[in-house]
């Protein structure tokens, strides 16, 4: 079986301050990976993924993640976080035999203070 | 970018209710799926279709039922509300496989 976890369920940051949200998984075959965001009363957006191809993953609004296979992590990263980021972060890896269902970590609520 | 839509947004009713929630996509997406959503927790597969007349059961076992008549369309139903079924409902559609999920905003739906 697959799986995901998510190190704290809220992290606190100071604006321009780095952003690092935690994700391990485990996974018996080679993991796709996904970040999405949820911002307050929308739906969850794709944030970036990891389909095998390069280990450092951009994604959109300037985060980024790093797969690292030997730490079986797929931790998500912002230089400087905006006011604007504040929301919840969901990591998800794709499941064992159908890649077509996605498992999701339960979520860190990110919040940025002035 | 996602035009994909879940009505109600929210909804509370009484116990024993028959209820309907509503998911539309205008993607021509031939993937959709249903997730529950509870504080905290993991979003949960509970229903998932990969195109018209085509559903199956999630992970976690509801007793909700879905049907698939239209591509665009993928209600979720569920013939007596209990409390234990208060929760978000989250609806998402997807095409070429995994590579991007589409969500709709969700349903929060309470029963008293």
């Amino acid at each position: 079986a697959q799986s995901v976890t998510q190190l704290g369920s809220h992290v606190s940051v100071s604006e321009g301050a780095l952003v690092l949200l935690r994700c391990n998984y485990s996974s018996s075959v080679p993991p796709y990976l996904f970040w999405y965001v949820q911002y307050p009363n929308q739906g969850l957006q794709l944030l970036l993924k990891y389909t095998s191809a390069a280990t450092l993953v951009k994604g959109i609004n300037g985060f980024e993640a790093e797969f690292k296979k030997s730490e079986t992590s797929f931790h998500l990263t912002k230089p400087s976080a905006h006011m604007s980021d504040a929301a919840e972060y969901f990591c998800a890896v794709s499941a064992v035999g159908n890649t077509d269902k996605l498992i999701f970590g339960t979520g860190t609520r990110l919040q940025v203070f002035p | 970018e996602a035009d994909i839509y879940q009505t109600p947004r929210y909804l509370v009713i009484g116990t024993g209710k028959k209820i309907t929630l509503e998911c539309s996509q205008t993607m021509g997406h031939d993937k959709m799926y249903w997730y529950q959503q509870d504080p905290g927790m993991e979003l949960h597969l509970i229903h998932y279709s990969y195109g018209v007349n085509s559903t199956e059961k999630g992970d976690l076992s509801s007793e909700s039922t879905v049907s698939r008549i239209r591509t665009e369309h993928f209600p979720l139903t569920l013939e007596s509300a209990r409390p234990s079924h208060t929760s978000q409902y989250l609806c998402a559609s997807s095409y070429r496989g995994l590579e991007k999920l589409f969500f709709g905003s969700g349903t929060q739906l309470s029963v008293l």
